[in-house]
C-alpha cells in the first residue's frame, strides 16, 4: 500500500529565507506525487504535481519540488519565503489519481519577520 | 468559474440528528470524493465515486453515506451523527478516475457534533 510521510510537523523560517519541506513516500511503482497548500480557513490548493518526465517540477507561487526515486522523496522548496506562505502543506501520493490520494499528515509553516 | 462548492460551510448539530452536506462541481468531472481532516491525522478518504451511480468506501466510511444520482452532485449524509464525527470535511473532484488528474477541493465544511 502506498503511504506518505512528512517528517516535520512544524517548521519556522524567517521571511526571505529558503525553505525545504520534506516528503517521503512508499510505493512500488512510479507514483503520482502532489503538493497542496492549505491557508487558514481555506480549502486545499494544488501547488505542483509530478507524473513523469523531468524530475524537477515547477509550481505556482515560486515553489518547486524534486522527485528522487532513489530516496523515495519529493521535497518542496522555495528560495525565498514570504509571510503569505504561512500555511499548512500536504504531500500526497496516488497510484492512480482517480482513487484515493494518500496524504501526509501535513507540515505547518510559520514565517517570522 | 470552475469550482467545487460545499454547503453549509459551518454546522453545529446534536448527536443523532440526521444531516446532509452538499457538494457540487461545475467542471463535468467524473470522479468525486469526500475527505475528513483531523489534527495530526491529515486527510482521510471517506467515500468516493467514479461516476454516476458508482460509489465505494474509502478508508473511514463508518457512520457516513453518499449518493451520486447526478454527475455534478455528491452529498455526504450522516444518518446519526456522533461527537467523533466532529471534523473538517472536504469534497474533491477530478476529471477522470483513470490516469493522472489532479483533484480540486471545495472550501471545506466544519462540522461540530455536540
Amino acid at each position: 500500500a502506498q503511504s506518505v510521510t512528512q517528517p516535520d510537523i512544524h517548521i519556522t523560517v524567517s521571511e526571505g529565507a529558503s525553505l525545504e519541506l520534506r516528503c517521503n513516500y512508499s510505493y512500488g511503482a512510479t507514483p503520482y506525487l502532489f503538493w497542496y497548500v492549505q491557508s487558514p480557513g481555506q480549502g486545499l490548493q494544488l501547488l505542483l504535481k509530478y507524473f513523469s518526465g523531468d524530475t524537477l517540477v515547477q509550481g505556482i507561487k515560486g515553489f518547486e519540488a524534486e522527485f528522487k526515486r532513489s530516496q523515495s522523496s519529493f521535497n518542496l522548496r522555495k528560495p525565498s519565503v514570504h509571510w503569505s506562505d504561512a500555511a499548512e502543506y500536504f504531500c500526497a501520493v496516488g497510484a492512480n489519481s482517480g482513487y484515493a490520494l494518500n496524504f501526509g499528515k501535513g507540515t505547518s509553516l510559520l514565517v517570522t519577520p | 468559474e470552475a469550482q467545487v462548492t460545499q454547503n453549509p460551510r459551518y454546522l453545529i448539530t446534536v448527536t443523532g440528528k440526521k444531516l446532509t452536506v452538499t457538494c457540487s462541481q461545475n467542471m463535468n468531472h467524473e470522479y468525486m470524493s469526500w475527505y475528513r481532516q483531523d489534527p495530526g491525522l491529515g486527510l482521510r478518504q471517506i467515500y468516493y465515486s467514479m461516476n454516476v451511480e458508482v460509489t465505494d468506501k474509502g478508508d473511514v466510511p463508518e457512520g457516513y453515506k453518499v449518493s451520486r444520482k447526478e454527475k455534478r452532485n455528491f452529498p455526504l449524509i450522516l444518518e446519526s451523527p456522533s461527537p467523533n464525527q466532529t471534523s473538517l470535511y472536504f469534497c474533491a473532484s477530478s476529471l477522470s478516475h483513470s490516469g493522472p488528474n489532479e483533484q480540486f477541493f471545495g472550501p471545506g465544511t466544519r462540522l461540530t457534533v455536540l
